[in-house]
């Protein structure tokens, strides 16, 4: 089906541990981004691409690692989970980058939980 | 410093009534101001928007207002509906300085039947 799906949608892991959130979107999507939500703080961004093998820093990307090899996937990993990072994760794509006047398409998100 | 505020984290509203949410931000560089939608376990779904060149922008029971001297956001649905609870995110978004779309911490909506 087309549209823009994550995964896994929840994931306990381990402080210190490498853990990897995937994003795959089927419309062709120029740019693709990665925002954490917290309570408080709303979406912030952590990583965004504008397309395959360009990628560039947002508001919070200290702690995580994109890469962007086809323009269909986006995944981000941190490195060694800290609690801080416990968060709902939110993958999204746009055709346009600081324009959004249409909007971007987000995915359903991943709950993760560092312990 | 956070440049988008919703400074009402809830807001209760009886079905049929008007639900005005509101939003202020800090610079004037803006382009476009949009609206988001989210319910429990899902993502965000883009709601509406409005360019900084216009005041109103309207969409079935939705309308967006936009105050640039006052750097004022409102969203107004009317009649709200017991599936308008959610929590709306106000956001901003424009190319000057590199800026991407930067949200605000979000409104949850209850409308009671």
């Amino acid at each position: 089906d087309a549209g823009i799906t994550q995964s896994p949608r929840y994931k306990i892991t381990e402080t210190g541990r490498q853990v990897t959130l995937m994003c795959h979107q089927t419309w062709s999507h120029s740019y693709m981004f990665w925002y954490r939500q917290d309570l408080g703080h709303g979406l912030r961004l952590i990583y965004y691409s504008a397309a395959a093998d360009i990628t560039d820093k947002g508001e919070v990307p200290d702690g995580y690692v994109v890469s962007r090899s086809k323009t269909e996937n986006f995944p981000l990993t941190l490195e060694s989970a800290t609690r801080s990072q416990t968060s709902v994760y939110f993958c999204a794509s746009s055709e346009s980058l600081g324009q959004g006047k249409d909007g971007y398409t987000f995915g359903s998100g991943t709950r993760l939980t560092v312990v | 410093d956070q440049q988008v505020k919703q400074n009402s984290p809830s807001l209760s509203v009886q079905e049929g009534r008007i639900s005005i949410l509101n939003c202020d931000y800090t610079n004037s560089m803006f382009d476009y101001f949009l609206w988001y939608k989210k319910y429990p376990a899902e993502g965000p779904t883009f709601l509406i928007s409005i360019s900084s060149i216009k005041d109103k922008n309207e969409d079935g029971r939705f309308t967006v207002f936009l105050n640039k001297s006052a750097k004022h956001l409102s969203l107004h649905i009317v009649p709200s509906q017991p599936g308008d609870s959610a929590v709306y995110f106000c956001a901003v978004a424009g190319n000057t300085g590199g800026f991407k779309t930067i949200f605000g911490a979000g409104t949850r909506l209850f409308v009671k039947a």
